[in-house]
């Protein structure tokens, strides 16, 4: 049972793009929603979390939208860039030590 | 600043034959370690979590082990390796103490690439 769902499986979006990355989640007892970025042959690297507690969060570029009575959060890249294109992961954690729950991931490209 | 560290970054081996992946980190301490396989399209799946020395959690039963023999040193291992066993496989660390985000973000090795034929 996949208790993350995202969606797209990938994007192609031009430069200055807005892409939009969503997941879904079923366990209420989720209370940390991380996105990871991800290069080809490296490890995932924190990019923005937010908790449920608020139902935005801006770092940079990137915005963290969270909708808890629909179980769904997502996330935009603001004037996409080349740079950006890499594979996105959205997580889920209800806390302790047993680590995050990882959707598929979105394979982003941004076309020049 | 902490860092993690995993090797070898790629290795190719035989079905049938033995595993070891080692990751360490530095500039923490009683950090909780984890290790995930990510296979192509896949996502990231939790193999191994431990939250001290000697102690580790299966997530997923399979032909793998782990064992952490130091505070930051967290080992994966196999008797003996299957051809499913190829994927990309990454450690990361948590704080095990401090602010709630501190605890719960997770930091990722470079991983380690295996390919079994």
């Amino acid at each position: 049972q996949q208790q993350v769902k995202q969606s797209p499986q990938s994007l192609i979006v031009q430069k200055g793009g807005i892409p939009i990355i969503n997941c879904a989640y079923e366990n209420t007892a989720f209370d940390y929603f991380p996105w990871y970025q991800q290069f080809p042959g490296k490890g995932p690297a924190l990019l923005i979390a937010i908790r449920p507690d608020v139902s935005e969060k801006k770092e940079g570029r990137f915005t963290i939208s969270f909708n808890k009575s629909a179980k769904q959060f997502s996330l935009h890249i603001m004037d996409s860039q080349p740079g950006d294109s890499a594979t996105y992961f959205c997580a889920a954690s209800k806390g302790g030590a047993d680590g995050l729950t990882f959707g598929k991931g979105t394979h982003l490209i941004i076309q020049p | 600043s902490q860092t993690i560290h995993q090797w070898p970054a790629t290795l190719v081996q035989p079905v049938g034959s033995p595993l070891s992946l080692e990751c360490t980190v530095e500039g923490t301490s009683n950090p909780n370690l984890y290790w995930y396989r990510q296979a192509a399209g896949r996502g990231l799946q939790l193999l191994f979590y431990s939250v001290g020395i000697g102690q580790i959690s299966s997530e997923v039963p399979q032909n793998l082990s782990a064992s952490r023999p130091q505070d930051r040193q967290f080992i994966l291992s196999s008797k003996k390796l299957l051809l499913s066993d190829s994927g990309f496989y990454l450690c990361a660390w948590t704080h095990r103490y401090g602010r709630a985000f501190a605890q719960e973000t997770q930091y990722f090795g470079p991983g380690t690439r295996l390919l079994v034929l």
